[in-house]
């Protein structure tokens, strides 16, 4: 079946350092491809897609390239901030309906 | 325009008791996904609602119901509760459905069961 597989958390970076967050995927077909952050106490917020291989989603200085022939989808930021600090979920979904399936999630701390 | 509303924001059940979350997609948007999320599973996808029907189901037991209004409204249920189903509930809705179809979560429902 279909399913994502992410780093294990936490990640603790420094302001201004790089970010990598790796996700790999197993999944029939051709699926799409997410990026969900969570802040403390909140509900999940998009934070970038692909649709189709050797696309790539950008959104706020992050980045993720769908990679089918590795099937993978990770996740970078030149950068990273204190306000990035958050739990961030890889996620796909396959053609039909809205089944999506998520990866375990990774905590990233940014400390100051 | 208004994002997806979840009541109640949280809730304390006692073991046994049945509960019903509430959620309000966005407007305009007629599917309805609902999710469970714990420390140690993770994010389950519970089912989902097209236009009043169920469309897919996730593997959670039969105490788990769920249905959706006319106005794209949905509720989802849980009988019996046990302490197992402390979690956060989460409603997600979108346009429809399809290749690239982006999913739009509420802030949950956090219900607690003692």
């Amino acid at each position: 079946g279909d399913s994502v597989t992410q780093m294990e958390g936490p990640v603790t970076l420094s302001e201004e350092a790089f970010l990598t967050i790796n996700c790999t995927y197993t999944a029939t077909g051709y699926p799409s491809l997410f990026w969900y952050v969570q802040y403390p106490g909140e509900g999940l917020q998009l934070l970038l897609k692909a649709t189709k291989a050797d696309d790539k989603g950008s959104n706020k200085g992050f980045e993720a390239t769908y990679r089918k022939e590795t099937t993978s989808f990770h996740l970078e930021k030149g950068s990273v901030q204190v306000s990035d600090s958050a739990v961030y979920f890889c996620a796909l979904s396959g053609y039909n309906f809205n089944k999506f399936y998520f990866g375990s999630g990774t905590k990233l701390n940014v400390k100051p | 325009k208004a994002g997806v509303t979840q009541t109640p924001r949280y809730l304390i059940k006692t073991r046994g008791q049945q509960v019903t979350l509430s959620c309000s997609p966005i407007s305009g948007h007629r599917s309805v996904s609902w999710y469970q999320q714990t420390p140690g599973q993770g994010l389950q996808f519970l089912f989902e609602y097209f236009s009043e029907t169920q469309r897919n189901k996730g593997n959670f037991p039969g105490r788990f119901s769920g249905r959706q209004f006319s106005n794209s409204r949905s509720e989802m249920n849980v009988s019996t509760l046990e302490l197992g189903d402390s979690a956060l509930y989460l409603c997600a809705s979108s346009w429809a459905g399809g290749l690239g179809n982006t999913i739009y979560f509420g802030e949950g429902s956090w219900l607690t069961v003692v």
